[in-house]
């Protein structure tokens, strides 16, 4: 069964940082590309960001609003993907969502991240 | 990027009823486009992945079409566990990655 556990969430200061972690299970996690996804209160999904497997050099790419910012990283041997968020503004309060593959075919529970003086 | 825009972003109907969701990619993505899910409180789920390819266990009354800039999701008999939220994606371009702005389908 595959299984996405995400942590690491919580209460933090604008302008200060949070490493959030994804452990994997259930599937070939070194093969997969791994996503990030946000979602604000009553809003909509937000992609904030992929890293690719090693065949593909472990790419990374960032949304735009991010850009700069986030890290996405991964440990294959451990199954886990990392967020590593900085600088962090109130518009960055959501529940982050680590997922499987650009379809995203499978989803964590999500951990929530809240940004608040 | 490529824009998705979804309609409508809210709809109300009977248990029975057919109901229908519309997602426009602002450029061509082929057959990549995937649907999703999300109940109240829950992450969300892909019920359709590759335009029409519905995903294990999810009910046959979903179905999604369409390819290029216009694609569809139908539920073709709307049933009470149905409600909730659902969202199209274009995995066409990977980076970035969108979402359309979501349905709130909810029963009379």
């Amino acid at each position: 069964e595959v299984q996405l556990v995400e942590s690491g969430g919580g209460l933090v200061h604008p302008g200060g940082s949070l490493k959030l972690s994804c452990v994997a299970s259930g599937f070939t996690f070194s093969g997969s590309a791994m996503h990030w996804v946000r979602q604000a209160s009553g809003k909509g999904l937000e992609w904030v960001g992929r890293i690719r497997s090693r065949p593909n050099n472990y790419a990374t790419a960032y949304a735009a609003s991010v850009k700069g910012r986030f890290t996405i990283s991964r440990d294959d041997s451990k199954n886990t993907a990392f967020l590593e968020m900085n600088s962090l503004e109130t518009e960055d309060t959501a529940i982050y969502y680590c997922t499987r593959g650009t379809s995203s075919d499978f989803w964590g529970q999500g951990t929530l991240v809240t940004v608040s003086s | 990027d490529i824009q998705m825009t979804q309609s409508p972003s809210s709809l109300s109907a009977f248990v029975g009823d057919r109901v229908t969701i519309t997602c426009r990619a602002s450029q061509g993505v082929g057959t990549y486009l995937n649907w999703y899910q999300q109940k109240p409180g829950k992450a969300p789920r892909l019920l359709i992945q590759a335009a029409s390819s519905l995903q294990s266990g999810v009910p046959s009354r979903f179905s999604g079409s369409g390819s290029g800039t216009d694609f569809t999701l139908t539920i073709s008999s709307l049933q009470p566990e149905d409600s909730g939220s659902y969202y199209c994606q274009q995995s066409y371009s990977s980076s970035p990655v969108t979402f359309g702005g979501g349905t709130k389908v909810e029963i009379k």
